[in-house]
């Protein structure tokens, strides 16, 4: 068990609605990440964090925000939701004393109408 | 992002046969490469990895095997079971050594 939650599991929402998913870990891990998952893409890297109020982009970053004030969260918001932006949200954490490995949440379905 | 393709994107087999799942990446800084198992609904789970300097690792019924010089890494399931059927994702670290690169899965049945 990882110790990664993530929340909620399922959102629907509006077309340029604000949302925030949430992803939060037990164990105080420094590398948190967030992925989305598509059809035909695969997995896909968003946004990354080495430690509190440090961030960076990942390979798809466009239209997305994030944040991390405390080392055991790592909110997603997506700032003005669009259809493409409907997708399986993935939280990833990488534990200390790993180099690499990084293991995942359940995922969080989200549907922009 | 550097690519990583994975194949076939479809694989069925017969209970107790075989499996192999083959992917090839680009970065030649790559030294980390695992794989991953997601069953519907879930999220990927890491099932076995290996590094650069080794050539073959294996775990019970699962095994990988990297070539370095031809940029290639295969998981091999031996003596399958219809609790295997899920879809398998390979990855490869970046040349940041943070993220990791993910093929694009494959789809395995097993049937009894």
């Amino acid at each position: 068990d990882a110790g990664i939650t993530q929340s909620p599991r399922y959102k629907i929402t509006e077309t340029g609605r604000q949302v925030t998913l949430m992803c939060h870990q037990t164990w105080s891990h420094s590398y948190m990440f967030w992925y989305r998952q598509d059809l035909g893409h695969g997995l896909r890297l968003i946004y990354y964090s080495a430690a509190a109020d440090i961030t960076d982009k990942g390979e798809v970053p466009d239209g997305y925000v994030v944040s991390r004030s405390k080392t055991e969260n790592f909110p997603l918001t997506l700032e003005s939701a669009t259809r493409s932006q409907t997708s399986v949200y993935f939280c990833a954490i990488r534990p200390k004393g790993h180099t690499y490995e990084q293991y995942f949440g359940p995922g969080t379905r989200l549907t922009v109408t | 992002g550097e690519n990583v393709e994975q194949h076939p994107s479809t694989l069925s087999v017969q209970e107790g046969d075989s499996a192999v799942i083959k992917c090839t990446y680009s970065d030649s800084a790559s030294n980390y490469f695992p794989w991953y198992k997601q069953e519907l609904g879930k999220g990927p789970q890491l099932i076995i990895d290996i590094r650069s300097n080794v050539g073959e690792k294996k775990d019970q019924r699962i095994a990988v095997t990297l070539n370095k010089t031809a940029k290639h890494f295969s998981l091999h399931i031996t003596e399958t079971q219809p609790e295997d059927s899920a879809v398998y994702f390979c990855a490869a670290n970046t040349n940041s050594g943070y993220a990791l690169n993910f093929g694009k899965g494959t789809s395995l049945l097993v049937t009894p």
